[in-house]
C-alpha cells in the first residue's frame, strides 16, 4: 500500500465550477501538508502548505487536513481555464522525508 | 529571490552514454533532492543532499548519483544510460522546514 493515495482522475469540469481534490495518507508521523500544481512541460509549483488540521485559504483555493482522518483536499472556487493542470499532493515528516501523490490532471472548460 | 535553477532544460542523448544534470538551489537552502518523473511512475524520489553530504536515497540503481558542493549546488550523473531513463528530472531545494521548492526540470530524452 502506498504511503499517499491520490484520486486519480482525470477530472474535467465546466469553467466557475467548485473543484476538489483528494488524498489519503496512512503514516501518523506526517506533519507538512502541501499542494502544487504542474502544468505541462514545467516543474511543480508550490500552491499551498499547512501544518495543522484545519482549513488554510488563499484567494480561490482552500487546503484542508484532517489528521485524525488522514485526509487532506484541495478546493478551487470558481474555477477557470488556467486552472488546467496536475495537482499533486505531497506529506512530509520532519525528518526530511516528502512523499507526493500520482497527481491528479483537471481540465476546466471554458 | 532567484528560484530552483537547473540546467540544461533538455538533453538528447543515446543509450550507454552517461549525463550530468545540474541544479542551483534557491539562495540559503542546504538540501537539495531530486526526482525521476514519468507518465507512468509519477514522481519517484533518488536523493537528497544537505552539507554535501547524501542523506536520503531511494530505490534507483547505482548507475544513479550525485553530489553537493560547498555551495549547495548539486549535480545528478546518470551512466551507462538506458531507455527507461528518459524522463523529467527535477530538482527541489528546501530550508529548514520540510517544504520543497522545484525547478522547471530537465527533460532527458534516450535514444
Amino acid at each position: 500500500q502506498k504511503e499517499v493515495e491520490q484520486d486519480p482522475g482525470p477530472l474535467s469540469v465546466p469553467e466557475g465550477a467548485i473543484v476538489s481534490l483528494n488524498c489519503t495518507y496512512s503514516n501518523s508521523a506526517f506533519q507538512y501538508f502541501m499542494w502544487y500544481r504542474q502544468y505541462s512541460r514545467k516543474g511543480p509549483e508550490l500552491l499551498m502548505y499547512t501544518y495543522s488540521s484545519g482549513n488554510k485559504e488563499d484567494g480561490r483555493f482552500t487546503a484542508q487536513v484532517d489528521k485524525s482522518s488522514k485526509y487532506i483536499s484541495l478546493f478551487i472556487r470558481d474555477s477557470q481555464p488556467s486552472d488546467s493542470a496536475t495537482y499533486l499532493c505531497a506529506i512530509g515528516t520532519n525528518a526530511g522525508k516528502s512523499t507526493f501523490g500520482d497527481g491528479t490532471t483537471l481540465t476546466v472548460k471554458p | 529571490k532567484a528560484g530552483v535553477t537547473q540546467t540544461p532544460r533538455y538533453l538528447i542523448k543515446t543509450r550507454g552514454q552517461q549525463v550530468t544534470l545540474s541544479c542551483s538551489p534557491i539562495s540559503g537552502h542546504r538540501s537539495v533532492s531530486w526526482y525521476q518523473q514519468t507518465p507512468g511512475q509519477g514522481l519517484q524520489f533518488l536523493f537528497e543532499y544537505f552539507s554535501e553530504t547524501q542523506r536520503n536515497k531511494g530505490n534507483f540503481p547505482g548507475r544513479f548519483s550525485g553530489r553537493q558542493f560547498s555551495n549547495s549546488r548539486s549535480e545528478m550523473n546518470v551512466s551507462t544510460l538506458e531507455l527507461g531513463d528518459s524522463a523529467l528530472y527535477l530538482c527541489a531545494s528546501r530550508a529548514q522546514e520540510n517544504i520543497q521548492y522545484f525547478g522547471a526540470g530537465t527533460r532527458l530524452s534516450v535514444l
